[in-house]
């Protein structure tokens, strides 16, 4: 069965890094893409970036100075990095799963991990 | 950058109503469009892709329709599990959501 599950810290200070954990199961991390998405309370959702099978990385061009997706293959994980946080980077970031044949289609996505930018 | 316009915004409809959910690209996605359905507190699930795909294990009362610009979730007969929000997804150019249709009985 496939799972993926967000964690890290529910409370980030403004200005420094936030970092989250997307523990996938039930398939590898170096044969499904895998993206990150985020939703600011009571907003819509915004793609992050992604990290394909094969190692490389995409990002979201409004946030590609900030960011840092990389994995773990031995421990089937994916990292989120972002640094330099604002008070607007506070919400809800997803991990996703592309689909197999589809690949641009995320087909499976965690619960969320909540963060809180503030000090 | 494609942007997404979901309508209506909140919708409110009876067990056994058809409802429809509509998604407009500002710009020709052809088919590239998924639908999830969220549930308060769960993870976004899968319900269409490609426009009208049925994903593996979703009942077949959810339907999408659609190309280009114009794209339709439907529902053919709402039950009350179907109470969630519905957002729309492109990925034609990168991804880009749609702001979601919330959807209660009435």
């Amino acid at each position: 069965q496939v799972r993926l599950k967000e964690s890290g810290p529910r409370l980030v200070q403004p200005s420094q890094t936030l970092s989250v954990t997307c523990t996938v199961s039930g398939f590898s991390v170096t044969s499904y893409h895998v993206s990150w998405v985020r939703q600011p309370p009571g907003k819509g959702l915004e793609w992050v970036g992604a990290i394909w099978k094969g190692g490389s990385t995409d990002y979201n061009s409004a946030l590609k100075s900030r960011l840092s997706i990389s994995r773990d293959t031995s421990k089937n994980q994916v990292f989120l990095k972002m640094n330099s946080l604002q008070t607007d980077d506070t919400g809800t970031y997803y991990c996703a799963k592309h689909h197999g044949t589809y690949y641009y289609v995320m087909d499976a996505w965690g619960q969320g991990a909540s963060v809180t930018v503030s000090s | 950058d494609i942007q997404m316009t979901q309508s209506p915004s909140f919708l409110s409809a009876s067990v056994g109503d058809r409802v429809t959910l509509s998604c407009k690209a500002s710009q020709n996605i052809n088919k590239y469009l998924a639908w999830y359905q969220q549930k308060l507190g769960e993870a976004p699930k899968l319900l269409i892709y490609n426009a009208n795909s049925l994903q593996t294990g979703i009942p077949s009362r959810f339907s999408g329709s659609g190309s280009g610009t114009d794209f339709t979730l439907t529902i053919s007969s709402l039950q009350p599990e179907d109470v969630a929000t519905y957002f729309c997804l492109q990925h034609n150019s990168w991804w880009t959501f749609g702001g979601g249709t919330k959807l209660e009985l009435k």
